[in-house]
């Protein structure tokens, strides 16, 4: 069963607009959620997180959006650059130590020139 | 900050070979290391979490006697795949993690490849 889903394998977007990657759980335990960004034979790397008593964190071009009702979040990165091409991976735990990662299987993001 | 140095980046070897791969970080002490395997156009498979001085978790499914893991200190993690097989042929990652509410930091991973 999976617990955490990103159900697009793969999402392109045009230079300068918007990216919009979503990702759903089924788990109402989860309370932390986090960003992560991987380049092929990389590992991935932090990008933003949230926690449950929140519905909003922001940091420079990246949004993390969480909308505990719907078990839905979303990460929003205006403006896309050429080098936001990348896979990203969605993870949540129960807990704020997340000492125990559950993954989404990741969506490709494609920014065209 | 937060630099996970994870070596080696590349190993092919012959089939029936021992191969260990070092997780270190670089800039902070982790009380926690985690070993992950990915498969590929697959998400991070969760194979174990060590700490400190402490024996390995393993999750199910994962042998602990073919994947030895070793968290002798703060900045360093060992996982050895023993006798390892073509099956085994994997990218596997570290990922290392200080107390509280701090994220995991992730090495740059390791292909392996048996022939």
């Amino acid at each position: 069963d999976q617990q955490v889903k990103q159900n697009s394998p793969s999402l392109s977007v045009q230079e300068g607009r918007i990216s919009i990657l979503n990702c759903d759980y089924t788990n109402s335990m989860f309370d932390y959620f986090l960003w992560y960004k991987k380049y092929p034979a990389e590992g991935p790397t932090f990008l933003i997180s949230i926690s449950s008593i929140k519905d909003k964190n922001e940091d420079g071009r990246f949004t993390v959006f969480l909308n505990k009702s719907a078990k839905h979040l979303s990460l929003h990165i205006v403006p896309s650059q050429p080098g936001d091409s990348a896979v990203y991976f969605c993870a949540a735990s129960v807990g704020r130590s997340n000492y125990q990662l559950i993954w989404g299987a990741g969506t490709k993001l494609i920014i065209k020139p | 900050g937060a630099v996970v140095s994870q070596h080696p980046s590349w190993v092919i070897c012959k089939s029936g070979t021992s191969v260990k791969i070092e997780c270190r970080s670089l800039d902070f002490q982790a009380t926690t290391m985690f070993w992950y395997r990915q498969f590929p156009k697959k998400s991070l498979m969760l194979m174990a979490t060590s700490n400190e001085g402490s024996k390995a978790t393993y999750e199910q499914g994962v042998e602990k006697d073919k994947f030895l893991i070793n968290h002798a200190s703060l900045t360093l993690s060992t996982l050895t795949v023993t006798s390892a097989h073509p099956e085994d042929s994997s990218f596997y990652i570290c990922s290392a993690k200080q107390g509280g509410n701090q994220p995991q930091h992730f090495g740059d991973g390791t292909r392996l490849s048996i022939l």
